[in-house]
């Protein structure tokens, strides 16, 4: 069964700084797709960022960035010039074609201003 | 542009009392999902549904049931509910494998 990590059940970051949050898989397929969820405290899930596996480029949106290493089986989520909006939990997840998506446990930002 | 929605977004109940959360859709998404988050944990898998007429069972199944209707909609049933059933109930619809999740905005139930 594939499994998720996320070690940092809680971390903070100074207003306009970079952090970065942390995740592992345990997988032995070759095919799959990686994402990152933000929850803020509305409940809603909001894809922030996903990866596809076969690509080598680690995905961009806007301030958010990822740091896909394969072989590692890790997937951290950069977040760059933080705001006060981006204060959530955050989500890991991971799917192949074929199986369903599994979530790790998540990691709560605080923006401290 | 309502994408996945939930009914209702509140509920309380007493311990035994039956209740259907509903979920629908309007992505013509082929797969729907219904899962469970309690207090400072991520989303846990009840069931599922990958095709209109088809359910399986997710991670913590042991409880409900599940109807998927149609193609939009996928309900979830308490049939005797319990105090360790307290929790936040999220919907989401998937089109397929590299396509995100899209989730509803959430059901808190609450069972004294």
């Amino acid at each position: 069964a594939q499994t998720v990590t996320q070690s940092q059940p809680e971390m903070s970051v100074q207003e306009a700084e970079t952090v970065t949050l942390s995740c592992t898989y345990d997988t032995s397929e070759s095919d799959y797709y990686l994402f990152w969820y933000k929850q803020p405290p509305s409940r809603q899930m909001i894809l922030v960022i996903r990866q596809e596996a076969y690509k080598q480029q680690n995905a961009t949106e806007n301030r958010f960035s990822v740091n896909f290493q394969k072989a590692a089986k890790s997937f951290s989520l950069k977040i760059s010039d933080s705001q006060l909006g981006d204060a959530a939990m955050y989500f890991c997840a991971y799917r192949t074609l074929a199986s369903r998506l599994t979530f790790g446990e998540g990691t709560q930002l605080t923006v401290n201003p | 542009n309502a994408g996945v929605t939930q009914t209702p977004k509140f509920q309380v109940l007493k311990t035994g009392q039956s209740m259907t959360l509903q979920c629908a859709q309007d992505m013509n998404h082929n797969s729907m999902y219904w899962y469970r988050q309690d207090p400072g944990m991520g989303l846990r898998l009840i069931y599922y549904s990958a095709s209109e007429g088809t359910t399986d069972k997710g991670e913590v199944p042991n409880g409900y049931n599940v109807s998927r209707l149609n193609k939009r909609e996928f309900s979830l049933r308490l049939e005797s509910a319990a105090p360790s059933q307290t929790s936040v109930y999220f919907c989401a619809s998937h089109q397929k494998g590299n396509q995100p999740q899209h989730f509803g905005d959430g059901t808190r139930l609450s069972i004294l």
